[in-house]
């Protein structure tokens, strides 16, 4: 089975602070992608990587950057975090472009 | 960003019932998929769909690439406690993205 995993459940940050949201996944998936998810706004897609090193901004990258290194994470930062920023992140990696995504349990980042 | 219409919003259906949603769109997309969303959990992949007019079950849940590819439905038969979630269509175009619909909220009273 494919897995997926974000490095925290719950995380609460002050304003201003930088934070990282780390995701691993452990099948050699080409492609990770980060989207965030709010109530009536369904799921964004912040960014999303299909290489390593590689990035393309989603709907939503303003006051979020990644970073890839290696093939199998993908890292969300949040520079300067701000209150607007609280929200469910969840991250997700597929084979391909024409194949199903995978999600992680997701991280619930509350920025006080 | 592409916006999958998603409908209805939310249900409230007794427990035993047959469940029905879609999602539309404007634009033309190779792969349809269904998602269901526990509370505090990622989404988890429930049918994929990769072909115009293609029917899949899994289990109670059948769903249907629309004939035009711009539209899916997921049916959910004698619906259990336990189907309690969100449930999120998406699309994809053959580019690195999916598009996600706004969710079907549903609740199943026992």
């Amino acid at each position: 089975d494919v897995k997926v995993t974000q490095s925290s459940r719950y995380l609460v940050k002050r304003t201003g602070e930088k934070v990282f949201l780390e995701c691993v996944q452990d099948m050699d998936h080409e492609n990770m992608f980060w989207y965030r998810q709010d109530p009536g706004l369904g799921l964004r897609l912040i960014y999303f990587s299909y290489d390593v090193k590689m990035k393309e901004k989603g709907d939503i990258p303003e006051g979020y950057s990644v970073s890839r290194e290696k093939k199998e994470r993908f890292s969300l930062i949040l520079e300067s975090a701000s209150t607007n920023q609280t929200s469910m992140y969840l991250c997700a990696s597929s084979l391909d472009s024409a194949t199903e995504a995978f999600f992680g349990q997701g991280t619930r980042l509350t920025v006080v | 960003g592409q916006q999958l219409n998603q409908s209805p919003q939310s249900m409230f259906i007794q427990e035993g019932e047959d469940v029905s949603m879609n999602c539309t769109s404007s634009s033309i997309f190779n792969t349809w998929l269904w998602y269901k969303q526990d509370p505090g959990e990622g989404p988890v992949l429930l049918i994929a769909l990769y072909k115009a007019g293609e029917l899949t079950s899994n289990g109670r849940l059948t769903a249907q690439f629309g004939i035009t590819r711009k539209d899916s439905f997921l049916n959910i038969s004698a619906s259990i406690p336990s189907d309690v979630g969100i449930y999120f269509c998406a699309g994809r175009r053959g580019a690195n993205n999916l598009f996600f619909g706004t969710g079907t909220r549903l609740t199943v009273i026992p």
